[in-house]
C-alpha cells in the first residue's frame, strides 16, 4: 500500500511570511504526528491529531498549528516564519490502536523549509 | 526534563565489523525504546523496538539490549554492510506518552 506522502517537498520563505504544509497518511492510519528536525537536535515532537483533534502537543509556539480532515489528511502551519523555523517538517502516520506512541510510526519524506 | 541522550553522534566502522550505538534516558517510567534508521533524503523508518518487560531482542543482525536499572539501551548491529550506513535514532516513551527522541548516530561504513 502507498506510503506516507508530504507535500511540498521544498519550500522557500521569507520571514513574515506564512506556510502550509500537507501529509496524506496510510490509508487506514488515525493518528498522524508532525516533527521538526534540525541537525543535531534529533526529532522534535509538534503536535498529534487522532481523528480530526489534537490529542497532544509539543512545547512549540501558538504560532504553529494543525489540523487533521475527517480523511485522515493533515495540514500544518507556521505563522510569521523566523529564520530558526528552518527545518525538515516530518509527518508520521500509525494506527495509534493504544492511544500511547508504541504503534509503529510510519514517516513521510519531510518537507524542507527555508526561511529566508 | 525528560530527555534521551544519544552516542556517538558520528561512528565510522569497516566493513564487516561491528557498530554499537548507546542511548540513556531520564525518564524511569519509560517502558518502550524504538530504533529508527534515516537514509539521505527519507523520513526514519523502525528497525527494531523493546519493551521494558525484556532485556534483549535480536532481529537478524540487529540487535537491543535494555538496562533499565541503569537506565540506557544499546543497538548492535554486527557484520555491517555498505547499505547500513545512515543516521540512527533512539526514542523512549515520555510521560505524556509521546516519543522523546535523541540526537541521531550518523554510521559510516567504510569500504
Amino acid at each position: 500500500k502507498a506510503g506516507v506522502t508530504q507535500t511540498p517537498r521544498y519550500l522557500i520563505k521569507t520571514r513574515g511570511q506564512q506556510v502550509t504544509l500537507s501529509c496524506s497518511p496510510i490509508s487506514g492510519h488515525r493518528s498522524v504526528s508532525w516533527y521538526q528536525q534540525t541537525p543535531g537536535q534529533g526529532l522534535q515532537f509538534l503536535f498529534e491529531y487522532f481523528s480530526e483533534t489534537q490529542r497532544n502537543k509539543g512545547n512549540f509556539p501558538g504560532r504553529f498549528s494543525g489540523r487533521q480532515f475527517s480523511n485522515s489528511r493533515s495540514e500544518m502551519n507556521v505563522s510569521t516564519l523566523e529564520l530558526g523555523d528552518s527545518a525538515l517538517y516530518l509527518c508520521a502516520s500509525s494506527l495509534s490502536l493504544t492511544g500511547d506512541s508504541t504503534d509503529t510510526q510510519y514517516f513521510g519524506p519531510g518537507t524542507r523549509l527555508t526561511v529566508l | 526534563g525528560e530527555n534521551v541522550e544519544q552516542h556517538p553522534s558520528t561512528l565510522s566502522v569497516q566493513e564487516g565489523d561491528s557498530a554499537v550505538i548507546k542511548c540513556t534516558y531520564s525518564d524511569s517510567a519509560s517502558n518502550y525504546f524504538p530504533w529508527y534508521k534515516q537514509e539521505l533524503g527519507k523520513g526514519p523508518q523502525l528497525i527494531i523496538d523493546i519493551r521494558s518487560n525484556v532485556g534483549e531482542k535480536k532481529d537478524q543482525r540487529i540487535a537491543v539490549t535494555l538496562n533499565k536499572t541503569a537506565k540506557h539501551f544499546s543497538l548492535h548491529i554486527t557484520e555491517t554492510q555498505p547499505e547500513d550506513s545512515a543516521v540512527y535514532f533512539c526514542a523512549g516513551l515520555g510521560s505524556n506518552y509521546q516519543l522523546i527522541w535523541g540526537a541521531g548516530t550518523k554510521l559510516i561504513i567504510k569500504p
